[in-house]
């Protein structure tokens, strides 16, 4: 079945430690997305790819950074910059076409060891 | 700044019930309009595509409305059941943003006997 494959599902951080979240998906979308949600707040936009190996930062860039050198494929890491990183990160994709519904994996929940 | 805004924020109806929830966006700019579905445990799953003033959609006992004159959008639910407990998102794309959706931060739809 086509979809996105997010993993892992739980994932916790020491102080100091870069960590990635792996995003991977079969349904030949050009367009990838990571996204992060907060108690209380919409999903927040870190990084979106519109193509391969090109990406723009979101709203909340700071602290994450990103590679997509497949167009299957879009990880995002964490960095030690990220001073807050407890949260639940997901994954969307989407043709480019403008409009598109934009399909999601189940999530990565990130928390402070 | 581009809000998109939901109302309410939570809602608990009894099965049987219809329910409506507003999403509001500024007017002007604006390309597309999403509504999801997020259900606990599981990933956002798109229900609706909306981009005309005047466009309806419906799915199942799931209708929604759009105006683009006055930056809303309407989602109903006829004749609630236990199922549709869920989160409801509604999100936005708008002109010069590329493929970027802005998110609200959801309606909380819990539904019981």
């Amino acid at each position: 079945d086509g979809g996105i494959t997010q993993s892992p599902k739980y994932l916790f951080r020491k102080e100091g430690q870069n960590v990635t979240l792996s995003c991977e998906q079969n349904l030949n979308h050009d367009a990838m997305y990571w996204y992060r949600q907060d108690p209380g707040q919409g999903l927040r936009l870190i990084y979106y790819s519109q193509i391969v190996n090109d990406f723009q930062k979101g709203d909340i860039a700071e602290g994450y950074s990103v590679s997509r050198e497949k167009k299957e494929s879009f990880p995002l890491t964490v960095t030690s910059a990220q001073k807050n990183p407890t949260a639940f990160y997901l994954c969307a994709s989407s043709s480019n076409l403008g409009g598109q519904p934009q399909h999601f994996g189940d999530g990565t929940r990130l928390s402070i060891l | 700044i581009l809000n998109v805004e939901q109302s309410p924020q939570s809602l608990h109806v009894q099965e049987g019930d219809s329910t409506n929830f507003t999403c509001s966006f500024p007017s002007s700019n604006f390309y597309a309009l999403h509504w999801y579905r997020w259900e606990t445990a599981k990933s956002p799953e798109a229900l609706f595509v909306m981009t005309l003033n005047g466009d309806e959609k419906k799915k199942g006992r799931i209708s929604a409305t759009l105006n683009t004159k006055e930056g809303y959008s309407y989602l109903y639910i006829k004749g609630s059941q236990p199922e549709d407990s869920a989160t409801y998102l509604c999100a936005s794309y708008f002109t010069g943003t590329a493929s970027k959706l802005t998110f609200g931060t959801g309606t909380r739809l819990q539904v019981t006997l």
